[in-house]
């Protein structure tokens, strides 16, 4: 049974589309997260959110929109796709941010191609 | 300035070479750190994580820690082509700041 599981796998779309990526955790996590790797293969988070609520929120064109509907999952809405949108965004999750021990797991990413 | 420095690769070892990945991070107050373990094409994975000053070993993996240097390391012993990928450091602060990643090549 997958741990952190995100839809679609791919995401191929024009310039000027809205797109959403959806995420779910079934490890009982409080904590979820959003963050996106560049060409470069730089990770870097985006967003953080504690049982709904939003606690991370980086410096992310407002475009990006988050939403929690309960601690299980996170999605990401994209308006007004921009070519530099082009990357690989994870989804993960853990249970004590913050902690020495604390351990996010990873979801397989969406790899999202702006044409 | 970069939060997390990793030494830059490539990194090519020879299989049954010990790999050694170097980082560095800015925040002196940071308290734990990860190194996670990315294959081509797939998600991050934990490899460990230190939060004490010294090593922590994990089968082949050793971690390193020296607060005082604002330094991480992971050795890889006993070096497999299984273990060639990219090795992200991370500084654990209610989120993960990672490393640019070093890309390690074990050759066979």
């Amino acid at each position: 049974d997958t741990a952190v599981s995100q839809t679609p796998k791919y995401l191929v779309t024009q310039m000027g589309n809205d797109k959403s990526i959806k995420c779910e955790q079934n490890l009982g996590h409080d904590t979820m997260y959003w963050y996106k790797q560049d060409s470069k293969k730089f990770l870097k988070i985006m967003f953080s959110y504690n049982n709904k609520e939003l606690i991370i929120n980086e410096t992310v064109p407002n475009r990006f929109s988050p939403k929690s509907p309960d601690k299980a999952h996170l999605n990401l809405h994209i308006n007004s796709l921009e070519l530099g949108d082009s990357a690989v965004y994870f989804c993960a999750s853990s249970q004590v941010p913050g902690a020495d021990t604390d351990t996010q797991y990873f979801g397989p990413g969406t790899r999202l191609t702006v044409l | 300035q970069k939060e997390v420095e990793q030494n830059s690769g490539p990194l090519s070892v020879p299989e049954g070479a010990i790999a050694s990945l170097n980082c560095t991070y800015s925040d002196r107050g940071s308290q734990s750190f990860f190194w996670y373990r990315q294959y081509s094409g797939k998600s991050p994975e934990l490899i460990m994580f230190i939060y004490s000053n010294g090593d922590k070993e994990d089968g082949r993996f050793t971690a390193q820690l020296n607060k005082a240097s604002q330094y991480v390391s992971l050795l890889i012993r006993d070096s497999q082509p299984s273990d060639s990928a990219t090795y992200l450091c991370a500084v654990n602060d209610y989120k993960l700041s990672f490393g640019a990643g070093t890309t390690v090549t074990v050759r066979a």
